[in-house]
């Protein structure tokens, strides 16, 4: 039961790899969201969708596309993956109108 | 632009003592407010937010926060804290910019001595 789910938890993968993160959400949220969290601790926003529209690109590399195939799910699909890439991917939901609320337990990307 | 200030990377606490943790932002319009706390290896979960009225604000896990606007804060405070409590915990204001997006402080990380 849980609320909002990623997966996978751990991915390493060398430079250049593409890879995908999936995010699922089952409390009927209209907004779903990518957060980057650095070796710092340091959180930024990358994208937000509302009903599948991206609302939000926080000036992110083209090499991230995120894809919403419905209000549920929101992946994030990263190309010719590099070093700097290396860091937690937090998926996130809120209702429509409220802020990121609910969070996933994140995925660790190490990049090698 | 919206910024948030957590001016403590580390605070130790002795379990049983009071706890506060600040935070201080900077935002042109009237903010909303939040504290999340992530434990080791976990994601973020909501304390407590702030959106208006009542400036002391209740959350989960009895915290509280208190929002001065005339000091830009909006400090996290606990009157005991438990050694479950040992986490990072982050302060973010919200932008409302047309759409909505939370801007974070760099968090603090809490330790709790026995």
């Amino acid at each position: 039961d849980t609320a909002v789910s990623q997966t996978p938890k751990y991915l390493v993968t060398q430079m250049g790899n593409d890879k995908s993160i999936k995010c699922e959400q089952n409390l009927g949220h209209d907004t779903m969201y990518w957060y980057k969290q650095d070796s710092k601790k340091f959180l930024k926003i990358m994208f937000s969708y509302n009903n599948k529209e991206l609302i939000i690109n926080e000036t992110v590399p083209n090499r991230f596309s995120p894809k919403s195939p419905d209000k549920a799910h929101l992946n994030l699909h990263i190309n010719s993956l590099e070093l700097g890439d290396s860091a937690v991917y937090f998926c996130a939901s809120s209702p429509q109108g409220g802020w990121a609320a609910f969070f996933g337990q994140g995925t660790r990307l190490t990049v090698v | 632009a919206q910024s948030v200030t957590q001016p403590d990377i580390h605070i130790t606490v002795s379990e049983g003592a009071s706890l506060e943790l600040r935070c201080n932002y900077s935002y042109g319009a009237t903010p909303y407010l939040f504290w999340y706390v992530q434990s080791p290896g976990q994601g973020l979960q909501l304390l407590l937010k702030y959106f208006s009225g009542d400036t002391l604000v209740q959350g989960i896990k009895g915290f509280e926060a208190e929002f001065k606007r005339s000091q830009s804060s909006f400090n996290l405070r606990k009157p005991s804290v438990h050694w479950s409590d040992a986490a990072e915990y982050f302060c973010a204001v919200g932008a409302n910019t047309g759409f909505q997006k939370l801007v974070f402080g760099t968090g603090t990380r809490l330790l709790v001595s026995p």
